[in-house]
């Protein structure tokens, strides 16, 4: 099952909101991400654990907050987010940090 | 500075109109190069992956190959489920934990 799920599919948020997302991977795997894609555009890296460790913060502002409660789930936690934020936001896993990353459906985000 | 070019930019194929998608790059040391496809609105999907000049691999329609400088995606017959953007991105041996970086894909329609 090469299966990683994310919720919801859809998210319609205020400035002021706190939110998060959500994504779980039963396969196993070590390595779990966050991208952030706008249209037309390749997915861009905003986070990287390790073994449940944050490994790499690719310079994402604050108001974009991970957690990694354990190796199968991953949260991204939004509070006061800008309207340019706006995107569509997908997990990926891969067994160790060198593998194949297998991407969710992701998440569409609007913050109005 | 690892570099990804996808040509061409848009394709527009009729049924069974063979093909092949390009992509360049420039790497220190290449640890992996991953085909993916993405439709609209949805999270890419793994194809892919390839280590080492020479490579090919195969799944249905699609075969991927594999240069020093570059890859090539073939398209045998096309059918128009194939339309999608492939994106296609490499591993560095060097790159910091699991850093992917993406071309900016291709865009494939195929015509019935």
């Amino acid at each position: 099952d090469t299966e990683v799920t994310q919720t919801p599919k859809h998210l319609v948020m205020g400035m002021t909101n706190k939110k998060s997302l959500k994504c779980e991977q039963h396969m196993g795997h070590r390595a779990m991400y966050w991208y952030k894609q706008k249209a037309k555009k390749p997915p861009e890296l905003m986070f990287v654990y390790s073994y449940e460790k944050l490994s790499i913060n690719e310079s994402v502002p604050s108001r974009f907050s991970p957690e990694c409660p354990n190796s199968s789930l991953l949260n991204l936690h939004l509070h006061a987010l800008q309207p340019e934020d706006s995107a569509l936001y997908l997990c990926a896993s891969s067994q160790w940090a060198y593998n194949e990353q297998f991407f969710g459906p992701g998440t569409r985000l609007t913050v109005l | 500075e690892d570099q990804v070019t996808q040509s061409p930019e848009a394709l527009r194929l009729q049924e069974g109109e063979s093909s092949s998608l390009n992509c360049s790059y420039t790497v220190s040391g290449l640890r992996g190069l991953f085909w993916y496809r993405q439709d609209p609105g949805k999270g890419p999907e793994f194809l892919f992956t390839l280590y080492s000049a020479g490579e090919e691999k195969e799944k249905e329609r699609l075969k991927a190959t594999l240069t020093k400088k570059e890859s090539f995606l073939h398209i045998t017959a096309p059918k128009p489920e194939d339309s999608a953007t492939y994106l296609c991105a490499v591993q560095a041996e060097e790159t910091s934990g699991s850093r992917l970086t993406f071309g900016e894909g291709t865009q494939l329609t195929v015509n019935p």
